[in-house]
Protein backbone atom coordinates (compact mmCIF):
# COMPACT_ATOMS: atom_id res chain seq x y z
CA UNK A 1 0.00 0.00 0.00
CA UNK A 2 1.32 3.14 -0.90
CA UNK A 3 2.12 6.19 1.72
CA UNK A 4 3.06 9.54 2.18
CA UNK A 5 3.78 11.25 5.03
CA UNK A 6 4.97 14.76 5.11
CA UNK A 7 6.48 16.96 8.18
CA UNK A 8 6.06 19.31 9.43
CA UNK A 9 2.23 19.26 9.54
CA UNK A 10 2.61 23.34 10.80
CA UNK A 11 5.76 25.84 9.99
CA UNK A 12 5.60 29.34 10.61
CA UNK A 13 8.12 31.50 9.09
CA UNK A 14 9.52 34.94 9.37
CA UNK A 15 9.39 36.80 5.93
CA UNK A 16 12.89 35.71 4.20
CA UNK A 17 13.19 32.79 6.25
CA UNK A 18 14.28 30.21 4.43
CA UNK A 19 13.34 26.20 5.03
CA UNK A 20 12.24 23.13 3.45
CA UNK A 21 9.00 20.72 4.01
CA UNK A 22 9.67 16.90 3.46
CA UNK A 23 7.36 14.26 1.77
CA UNK A 24 8.78 10.64 3.03
CA UNK A 25 7.03 8.07 0.50
CA UNK A 26 6.74 4.29 0.27
CA UNK A 27 5.14 2.95 -3.53
CA UNK A 28 5.68 -0.19 -5.48
CA UNK A 29 7.08 1.87 -8.25
CA UNK A 30 7.47 5.58 -8.93
CA UNK A 31 5.70 6.99 -11.67
CA UNK A 32 6.15 10.32 -10.40
CA UNK A 33 5.83 12.47 -7.31
CA UNK A 34 3.69 15.65 -7.31
CA UNK A 35 3.62 18.65 -5.11
CA UNK A 36 0.68 20.83 -5.18
CA UNK A 37 -0.69 24.20 -3.07
CA UNK A 38 -3.76 24.73 -1.98
CA UNK A 39 -4.92 28.19 -0.58
CA UNK A 40 -7.92 28.07 1.50
CA UNK A 41 -11.32 27.05 -0.03
CA UNK A 42 -9.81 26.43 -3.21
CA UNK A 43 -8.61 23.24 -5.17
CA UNK A 44 -4.56 22.44 -5.57
CA UNK A 45 -2.91 24.22 -7.81
CA UNK A 46 0.08 22.15 -9.77
CA UNK A 47 3.42 23.04 -8.90
CA UNK A 48 5.76 20.31 -10.23
CA UNK A 49 6.51 17.17 -11.04
CA UNK A 50 9.30 14.22 -9.99
CA UNK A 51 9.87 11.54 -11.85
CA UNK A 52 13.87 10.23 -10.88
CA UNK A 53 15.87 10.45 -8.15
CA UNK A 54 18.18 13.30 -8.52
CA UNK A 55 15.81 15.46 -10.16
CA UNK A 56 15.40 18.76 -9.22
CA UNK A 57 12.93 21.39 -10.23
CA UNK A 58 12.51 25.21 -9.66
CA UNK A 59 9.94 27.54 -9.82
CA UNK A 60 10.07 31.30 -8.45
CA UNK A 61 11.38 30.98 -4.59
CA UNK A 62 10.44 27.06 -4.58
CA UNK A 63 12.80 24.43 -5.49
CA UNK A 64 11.53 20.57 -5.27
CA UNK A 65 14.23 17.80 -4.79
CA UNK A 66 13.76 13.95 -4.99
CA UNK A 67 15.43 10.83 -3.80
CA UNK A 68 14.63 7.21 -3.67
CA UNK A 69 12.74 7.55 -0.62
CA UNK A 70 11.79 11.30 0.15
CA UNK A 71 11.13 14.46 -1.50
CA UNK A 72 12.15 18.05 -0.48
CA UNK A 73 10.28 21.27 -0.95
CA UNK A 74 13.07 24.18 -0.22
CA UNK A 75 11.49 27.96 0.32
CA UNK A 76 13.73 30.71 -0.37
CA UNK A 77 12.91 34.16 1.58
CA UNK A 78 9.36 33.47 1.68
CA UNK A 79 7.28 36.11 1.23
CA UNK A 80 3.70 36.24 2.89
CA UNK A 81 1.88 35.30 -0.32
CA UNK A 82 3.73 31.99 -0.44
CA UNK A 83 1.54 31.14 2.81
CA UNK A 84 -0.82 27.96 1.87
CA UNK A 85 -0.79 23.92 2.18
CA UNK A 86 1.87 22.41 0.38
CA UNK A 87 0.78 18.74 -0.75
CA UNK A 88 2.94 15.89 -1.95
CA UNK A 89 1.47 12.81 -3.77
CA UNK A 90 2.91 10.38 -5.24
CA UNK A 91 1.81 8.41 -7.95
CA UNK A 92 2.60 4.55 -8.60
CA UNK A 93 3.82 2.47 -11.55
CA UNK A 94 2.10 -0.62 -9.95
CA UNK A 95 -0.61 -1.92 -7.55
CA UNK A 96 -4.80 -1.79 -8.30
CA UNK A 97 -5.76 2.19 -7.71
CA UNK A 98 -4.36 4.40 -10.25
CA UNK A 99 -5.08 7.73 -8.75
CA UNK A 100 -2.55 10.04 -6.57
CA UNK A 101 -1.70 9.06 -3.11
CA UNK A 102 -1.66 12.64 -0.89
CA UNK A 103 0.13 13.37 2.59
CA UNK A 104 -1.77 15.06 4.52
CA UNK A 105 0.17 18.66 3.96
CA UNK A 106 1.92 21.24 5.49
CA UNK A 107 0.12 24.20 6.61
CA UNK A 108 2.97 27.01 6.03
CA UNK A 109 2.54 30.25 7.52
CA UNK A 110 4.64 32.77 6.64
CA UNK A 111 4.74 36.24 9.06
CA UNK A 112 5.53 39.77 7.67
CA UNK B 1 -7.59 28.04 -21.74
CA UNK B 2 -10.23 26.95 -19.24
CA UNK B 3 -9.69 25.42 -15.95
CA UNK B 4 -11.21 22.51 -14.52
CA UNK B 5 -14.82 23.73 -13.78
CA UNK B 6 -17.00 21.89 -11.07
CA UNK B 7 -20.43 22.94 -9.99
CA UNK B 8 -22.19 23.47 -8.02
CA UNK B 9 -19.58 25.70 -5.87
CA UNK B 10 -21.70 24.65 -2.66
CA UNK B 11 -24.69 22.05 -1.46
CA UNK B 12 -26.22 21.40 1.41
CA UNK B 13 -28.30 18.12 1.84
CA UNK B 14 -30.27 16.65 4.16
CA UNK B 15 -28.99 12.49 5.61
CA UNK B 16 -30.62 9.87 3.19
CA UNK B 17 -30.73 12.41 -0.23
CA UNK B 18 -28.43 11.51 -2.68
CA UNK B 19 -26.33 14.18 -4.91
CA UNK B 20 -25.09 14.42 -8.07
CA UNK B 21 -21.91 16.60 -8.43
CA UNK B 22 -20.93 17.89 -12.18
CA UNK B 23 -17.19 18.41 -13.61
CA UNK B 24 -16.19 19.77 -16.94
CA UNK B 25 -12.28 18.60 -17.80
CA UNK B 26 -9.87 20.68 -19.99
CA UNK B 27 -10.29 20.54 -23.11
CA UNK B 28 -8.38 17.73 -24.48
CA UNK B 29 -8.38 16.02 -21.25
CA UNK B 30 -9.74 12.54 -21.56
CA UNK B 31 -9.23 11.36 -17.96
CA UNK B 32 -10.93 12.43 -14.93
CA UNK B 33 -10.50 11.43 -11.42
CA UNK B 34 -12.55 12.54 -8.49
CA UNK B 35 -10.99 12.96 -4.39
CA UNK B 36 -12.70 13.43 -1.54
CA UNK B 37 -11.22 16.18 0.67
CA UNK B 38 -11.97 16.01 4.62
CA UNK B 39 -9.91 17.54 7.06
CA UNK B 40 -9.49 14.02 8.68
CA UNK B 41 -8.28 12.11 5.92
CA UNK B 42 -6.98 14.56 3.62
CA UNK B 43 -7.08 13.86 -0.21
CA UNK B 44 -8.26 10.29 -0.61
CA UNK B 45 -8.73 9.27 -4.56
CA UNK B 46 -12.80 7.81 -5.36
CA UNK B 47 -12.35 6.97 -9.08
CA UNK B 48 -10.65 8.20 -12.32
CA UNK B 49 -12.69 7.57 -15.74
CA UNK B 50 -10.69 7.51 -19.17
CA UNK B 51 -12.95 7.42 -22.56
CA UNK B 52 -16.29 6.96 -20.70
CA UNK B 53 -14.53 4.13 -18.81
CA UNK B 54 -13.83 3.51 -15.09
CA UNK B 55 -10.61 2.31 -15.33
CA UNK B 56 -9.66 2.34 -11.28
CA UNK B 57 -11.84 2.62 -8.18
CA UNK B 58 -10.55 3.72 -4.42
CA UNK B 59 -11.94 2.35 -1.14
CA UNK B 60 -15.19 4.17 -1.12
CA UNK B 61 -18.96 2.19 -0.95
CA UNK B 62 -20.91 1.57 -3.60
CA UNK B 63 -23.17 4.72 -2.41
CA UNK B 64 -19.88 6.41 -4.91
CA UNK B 65 -20.53 6.18 -8.52
CA UNK B 66 -19.71 8.08 -10.85
CA UNK B 67 -19.66 8.49 -15.02
CA UNK B 68 -18.27 10.26 -18.12
CA UNK B 69 -20.02 11.41 -20.98
CA UNK B 70 -18.80 11.18 -24.34
CA UNK B 71 -17.38 14.92 -24.11
CA UNK B 72 -15.22 14.09 -21.29
CA UNK B 73 -16.93 15.58 -18.64
CA UNK B 74 -17.92 13.55 -15.74
CA UNK B 75 -20.37 13.62 -12.75
CA UNK B 76 -20.04 11.82 -9.40
CA UNK B 77 -23.18 10.55 -7.62
CA UNK B 78 -23.34 9.83 -3.94
CA UNK B 79 -26.85 7.89 -3.34
CA UNK B 80 -27.90 7.61 1.07
CA UNK B 81 -26.18 10.71 1.87
CA UNK B 82 -24.54 10.25 5.73
CA UNK B 83 -23.15 13.35 7.86
CA UNK B 84 -19.57 11.73 7.12
CA UNK B 85 -20.11 12.17 3.39
CA UNK B 86 -19.69 16.27 4.32
CA UNK B 87 -16.76 16.97 2.53
CA UNK B 88 -14.50 19.19 -0.27
CA UNK B 89 -15.17 16.92 -3.85
CA UNK B 90 -12.54 17.80 -6.00
CA UNK B 91 -12.12 16.87 -9.54
CA UNK B 92 -9.01 16.46 -12.02
CA UNK B 93 -8.26 16.18 -15.48
CA UNK B 94 -5.32 14.96 -17.01
CA UNK B 95 -4.05 14.56 -20.55
CA UNK B 96 -1.94 11.74 -19.55
CA UNK B 97 -1.22 11.14 -16.00
CA UNK B 98 1.29 13.16 -16.22
CA UNK B 99 -0.29 16.12 -14.62
CA UNK B 100 -3.00 16.62 -12.53
CA UNK B 101 -5.14 19.90 -12.62
CA UNK B 102 -7.65 20.24 -10.27
CA UNK B 103 -10.92 22.09 -10.23
CA UNK B 104 -11.92 24.46 -7.14
CA UNK B 105 -14.70 21.22 -6.15
CA UNK B 106 -17.92 21.39 -4.63
CA UNK B 107 -18.53 21.71 -0.80
CA UNK B 108 -20.72 19.45 0.19
CA UNK B 109 -22.40 19.83 3.85
CA UNK B 110 -24.80 16.95 5.32
CA UNK B 111 -27.42 17.65 7.94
Amino acid sequence: EDQVTQSPEALRLQEGESSSLNCSYTVSGLRGLFWYRQDPGKGPEFLFTLYSAGEEKEKERLKATLTKKESFLHITAPKPEDSATYLCAVHDLEGGADGLTFGKGTHLIIQP
Amino acid sequence: KAGVTQTPRYLIKTRGQQVTLSCSPISGHRSVSWYQQTPGQGLQFLFEYFSETQRNKGNFPGRFSGRQFSNSRSEMNVSTLELGDSALYLCASSLEAVGYTFGSGTRLTVV
